[in-house]
């Protein structure tokens, strides 16, 4: 159980344009999301906590009008890169806590999606 | 949330125990200390969590030492698949669990 599906995995975009990356929980409801990124041989880097039926929250330095994050419903969150540069090119991870009730569930991750601008 | 130190890297036989070290000395009373692994290009997977009792699931063990300030996880039979970064997290609370600070963890690689 606690599935969290990703997609796309991988996506190629040219500078400018913008790339929709979306994180859906398969068989869980999550209140909760959040999006990361990471550089190569470099650890994980949170964005921003996702709340369904609410704004996002970002971390100190990660622009809010360029990573567009959207949680209209309780399995699905998205992550719209706008006007990406070639500096955007990264691996974007969400993640996903379980339904309100346990304090303690732990984090379940997508599988990540590949993103490179030319 | 407590801050961990893990080994940068660790090697193991294939078929043997792995057995990963963690230290969070600054730990609370009631923080949890998560295990989770990435294999190259993948997402992290969640592998096991636990307060104060020694945990087991079909993935691997977790044993937290009587004063909580270190815990082993233990892979009890390593395979080839097993290579990967292998974080050890402690949180309180479900609101901050998404800014768990994940630092560089152990590189484990399985030889054949």
């Amino acid at each position: 159980g606690a599935v969290v599906s990703q997609h796309p995995s991988w996506v190629i975009c040219k500078s400018g344009t913008s790339v929709k990356i979306e994180c859906r929980s398969l068989d869980f409801q999550a209140t909760t999301m959040f999006w990361y990124r990471q550089f190569p041989k470099q650890s994980l880097m949170l964005m921003a906590t996702s709340n369904e039926g609410s704004k996002a929250t970002y971390e100190q330095g990660v622009e809010k009008d360029k990573f567009l994050i959207n949680h209209a419903s309780l399995t699905l969150s998205t992550l719209t890169v706008t006007s990406a540069h070639p500096e955007d090119s990264s691996f974007y991870i969400c993640s996903a806590l379980t339904g309100p009730v346990a304090y303690n569930s732990p984090l379940h991750f997508g599988n990540g999606t590949r993103l490179t601008v030319t | 949330d407590a801050k961990t130190t893990q080994p940068p890297s660790m090697d193991c036989a294939e078929g043997r125990a792995a057995n990963l070290p963690c230290n969070h000395s600054t730990i609370s009373g009631n923080e949890y200390v998560y295990w989770y692994r990435q294999i190259h290009s993948q997402g992290p997977q969640y592998i096991i969590h636990g307060l104060k009792n020694n945990e087991t699931n079909e993935m691997a063990s977790l044993i937290i030492t009587e004063d909580r300030k270190s815990s082993t996880l233990i892979l009890p039979h390593a395979t080839l698949r097993d290579t990967a970064v292998y974080y050890c997290i402690v949180r309180v609370s479900r609101t901050n669990a998404g800014k768990s600070t994940f630092g560089d963890g152990t590189t484990l690689t399985v030889k054949p």
